[in-house]
């Protein structure tokens, strides 16, 4: 079975651009998390999505935004890039309820 | 809010012995999942290993186990027969329960594992 997909694996971007990152879950997973890893803050939780519903967020701007798709494939956007934007984001699925999230590889975002 | 510490920022074993991470974490909830995941340099997390806190049984998989102690909050990982492929940074997770509505996984600051050959 193929695992949690992300999509760059690399992106850089200036200040002021907004950008999109995708993820697509192990297949039959239909909750999808994102997280936000920075050698300052560590792991912080952006949003969770199931079932194409916001189920949680994090305590991140409204800049950050996410949505999920009837496939539970789900992208997230950043928009007006900050240089504190750039982060590794990591992307988790699973079945949903108590079940373990498994990541992906992560996108490395840059902002210059 | 709930918290996870992660007090050793470095640790180093030497191949084939046994090292023990540990994970302190504060929550009010009765039901909660804690988890420890390994993030190589390949940057990809993985799930090593999963604790629900109603169990009493300590959880283990292969060389990994770990030793819940949920009066003190203690949640320490053991790594027996440290193999080089362990070498990697360890982050000890709290979720709380989704009967309380789930959250997102809180981590701690992790752990650098080196193994000496």
């Amino acid at each position: 079975k193929a695992g949690v997909t992300q999509t760059p694996r690399y992106l850089i971007k200036t200040r002021g651009q907004q950008v999109t990152l995708s993820c697509s879950p192990i297949s039959g997973h239909r909750s999808v998390s994102w997280y936000q890893q920075t050698p300052g803050q560590g792991l912080q939780f952006l949003f969770e999505y199931f079932s194409e519903t916001q189920r949680n967020k994090g305590n991140f701007p409204g800049r950050f935004s996410g949505r999920q798709f009837s496939n539970s494939r789900s992208e997230m956007n950043v928009s007006t890039l900050e240089l504190g934007d750039s982060a590794l984001y990591l992307c988790a699925s699973s079945q949903g309820g108590d079940q373990p999230q498994h990541f992906g590889d992560g996108t490395r975002l840059s902002i210059l | 809010a709930q918290t996870v510490t992660q007090s050793q920022p470095e640790m180093s074993v030497q191949e084939a012995e046994t090292v023990t991470l540990s994970c302190t974490y504060d929550t009010s909830e009765s039901d909660y999942y804690l988890f420890w995941y390994k993030q190589p340099p390949s940057r990809q997390m993985i799930l090593v290993i999963r604790q629900e806190a109603y169990k009493q049984q300590n959880a283990t998989e292969n060389r990994f186990s770990v030793n819940f102690q949920k009066a003190a909050k203690s949640f320490s990982l053991k790594i027996s027969d440290s193999q080089l492929g362990d070498a990697a940074m360890y982050f000890c997770a709290y979720r709380r329960g989704s009967g309380g509505g789930a959250d997102g996984l809180t981590f701690g600051k992790g752990t650098h594992l080196i193994i000496q050959p």
